[in-house]
């Protein structure tokens, strides 16, 4: 069945870039019945959408982190990923991957945990 | 737009029936029925339950059930179970393909 998995540096310095990758095991990123999602999760519990993105490359991402985001996908890899720019300390959370279907997040990854922090 | 409203705590004791409430506006819950809900163990991703207000995925227990009134959603468990005991989470769409999350809600079985 299909396997998300998140990768990427766990400390990340103030200002600097946020940088991860979901890598996609037992399906095809290119099935174009699936979104493909990032999701985080704060310290306290509360979930937040961040954006997805389509095999194609298209792109919707959440209005508040709009202007420092950028996902894409890379489909020879098998992968998608997230860069968030001029992190802070509000950005510190569990990173989530996550497959859209239905309208609804139907299989997640484990989640990377993030620290902004210098 | 604002996250979804959701009691922060529930409790029951096994084999009883609880309902965990997620309350947002006409523009997300109350527009599109496109409610769905995560359960999560701690240390754990969380998984999804319930899709489209009402419909459960292959594999999950008929004892969970969702609904929808105007702008609440609800989530019943029935027949409680210990390891019922994780959060959940209600999401829903909120038009211009944006999502909303809940805060979650701790449930307890006593």
């Amino acid at each position: 069945q299909v396997q998300l998995q998140e990768s990427g540096p766990g400390l990340v310095k103030p200002s600097q870039t946020l940088s991860l990758t979901c890598s996609v095991s037992g399906g095809s990123i290119t099935n174009g019945g699936h979104y493909w999602s990032w999701i985080r999760q704060y310290p306290g519990k509360g979930l937040e959408w961040i954006g997805y993105v389509f095999y194609s490359g298209t792109t919707y991402y959440s209005p508040s982190l709009k202007s420092r985001l950028i996902m894409s996908v890379d489909t020879s890899q098998n992968q998608f990923s997230l860069n968030l720019t001029s992190v802070t300390a509000a950005d510190t959370s569990m990173y989530y991957c996550a497959r859209v279907t239905s309208n609804s997040f139907d299989i997640w990854g484990q989640g990377i945990m993030v620290t902004v922090s210098s | 737009q604002s996250a979804l409203t959701q009691p922060a705590s529930v409790s029951g004791s096994p084999g009883q029936s609880i309902t965990i409430s997620c309350t947002g506006t006409y523009s997300d819950i109350g527009t599109y029925n496109l409610v769905s809900w995560y359960q999560q163990y701690p240390g754990k991703a969380p998984e999804l339950i319930i899709y489209d207000v009402l419909k459960r995925p292959s594999g999950v227990s008929n004892r969970f059930s969702g609904s929808k009134s105007g702008n609440t959603a609800s989530l019943t468990i029935s027949g409680l179970q210990a390891d019922d005991e994780a959060d959940y989470f209600c999401c829903s769409y909120g038009g211009t393909r944006f999502w909303l999350f809940g805060g979650g809600t701790k449930l307890t079985v006593l």
